[in-house]
């Protein structure tokens, strides 16, 4: 079985500032990683997926995750919020080799301030 | 390539009343998802679909709710009768990849 643990339920920062939102997770096997975004009244974007290799990997509209598998995390950072990135952010984390459906994590909302 | 569809965008109906949402998946995607998203939670698997035979159905209230996708393409999930429990998002999404899915906009459902 698989968990994600995603500390903070909002994470408030001004415009221009680093970004870090923080993803936990268990799992029995090799996982896969995920961060969704969801903007108000709308369904889940994909911002960037953890398989195999680099762990450090890219996604859209600048942000990036790093996998630490000694540390079972998978955060989120981007290094200047826009206002644009207020939004409900969630990691999800799926079996590898398995029917990869993804646990969410509960999501944090993040507020940028002007 | 267009997105996933759903329909109706929102919905209020009374306990005990029935309704269904619709689902048209991105063209070619074989694997169809259903989830129930709670206010203040992440999403929660109801049903998975490989083309139109359901794969995991595990997590689906099956005395009240009912899912189908016939020939494969679009789907609908029906909920009857309704409890003010139910009150959610519900979100179709689809895959071609099995580890990226691909989700609609969702239909917001009020139970009163």
């Amino acid at each position: 079985a698989q968990s994600v643990t995603q500390l903070g339920s909002h994470v408030s920062v001004s415009e221009g500032a680093l970004v870090l939102l923080r993803c936990n997770y268990s799992s029995s096997v090799p996982p896969y990683l995920f961060w969704y975004v969801q903007y108000p009244n709308q369904g889940l974007q994909l911002l960037l997926k953890y398989t195999t290799g680099a762990t450090l990997v890219k996604g859209i509209n600048g942000f990036e995750a790093e996998f630490k598998k000694s540390e079972t995390s998978f955060h989120l950072t981007k290094p200047s919020a826009h206002m644009s990135d207020a939004a409900e952010y969630f990691c999800a984390v799926s079996l590898s080799g398995g029917s990869y459906i993804p646990t969410f994590g509960r999501g944090t909302s993040l507020i940028v301030h002007p | 390539e267009a997105g996933v569809a759903q329909s109706p965008r929102y919905k209020i109906i009374e306990k005990r009343q029935s309704v269904a949402f619709w689902c048209n998946p991105i063209s070619g995607h074989a694997t169809l998802y259903w989830y129930q998203q709670i206010l203040g939670q992440g999403p929660k698997l109801l049903i998975q679909f490989q083309n139109n035979g359901v794969v995991d159905d595990s997590q689906l209230p099956k005395d009240r709710f009912s899912a189908e996708r016939l020939k494969g393409v679009d789907s609908t999930l029906k909920i009857q009768p309704a409890k003010l429990e139910d009150s959610a998002v519900y979100l179709c999404a689809s895959s071609s990849v099995l580890d990226t899915q691909y989700f609609g906009p969702g239909t917001r459902l009020t139970v009163l």
